[in-house]
């Protein structure tokens, strides 16, 4: 399967633990975006890579959270001192994309979170 | 804040007949994007149509775009209980930023 995948599918943590999310993308993709959903709503942007690039980071993402991709292949999200607040699904979609054409993203099965 | 909204939030139909769910932004597009999403998974692309364009076809799939009215429609034609998902609309304003969603619209379809 060459889709995008993510690692763990669930996470259970208390609050003031650290987790950290794993996300592998299609492997020609060049772009990696991490979202976050909750319940009810629409994928709320986080950040994005293009290739080893981090090039935007949302107001959304707190000092709490830091995102890396380290060969411009797999990405990792980290949040540190989770809250309750934190609770979400993380979603993880990559795509190819060329100065400002479009561009379809692929996303992963996402990683839900559970702060208790 | 997100840019795409959907209407409606929600929608029941029986098996067969057509569900039309709209999507309204706020600033000038280069394209815009349907999205469909089974309760707990990931996102998958359904259609893109750009900002010249008016209407684009897809399978059942009719989605059309007003820049004027800044507004686009699905339509999803001949309804399956496979259809039950909830649809996003995701808007790309300059070319070079994240895609923004909307909140979506629940599908559902009663066989």
């Amino acid at each position: 399967d060459t889709g995008v995948s993510q690692n763990p599918r669930h996470k259970i943590t208390k609050r003031g633990q650290n987790v950290t999310f794993r996300c592998d993308p299609i492997s020609e993709h060049n772009r990696l975006y991490w979202y976050r959903q909750t319940l009810g709503q629409g994928p709320e942007f986080l950040t994005y890579f293009q290739n080893e690039a981090q090039l935007e980071k949302s107001r959304l993402l707190s000092d709490r959270f830091s995102a890396e991709r380290p060969k411009g292949s797999f990405s990792t999200l980290e949040i540190q001192r989770t809250e309750q607040g934190d609770s979400a699904m993380y979603l993880c979609a990559s795509s190819w994309k060329q100065g400002g054409g479009s561009e379809t993203q692929y996303f992963g099965p996402g990683t839900r979170l559970l702060v208790l | 804040s997100q840019q795409g909204e959907e209407d409606p939030q929600a929608l029941s139909i029986q098996e067969g007949e057509n569900a039309t769910m709209n999507c309204s932004y706020k600033t000038s597009i280069n394209n815009l994007q349907w999205y469909r999403q089974n309760s707990g998974r990931g996102l998958v692309h359904l259609i893109l149509i750009r900002s010249n364009e008016r209407e684009k076809h897809s399978g059942r799939l009719r989605v059309t775009l007003d820049t004027s009215k800044k507004s686009s429609s699905l339509l999803i034609t001949a309804s399956r209980a496979a259809d039950t998902a909830s649809y996003f609309c995701a808007t790309d304003y300059s070319g070079n930023t994240p895609l923004v969603f909307g909140k979506g619209t629940r599908l559902s379809v009663i066989a």
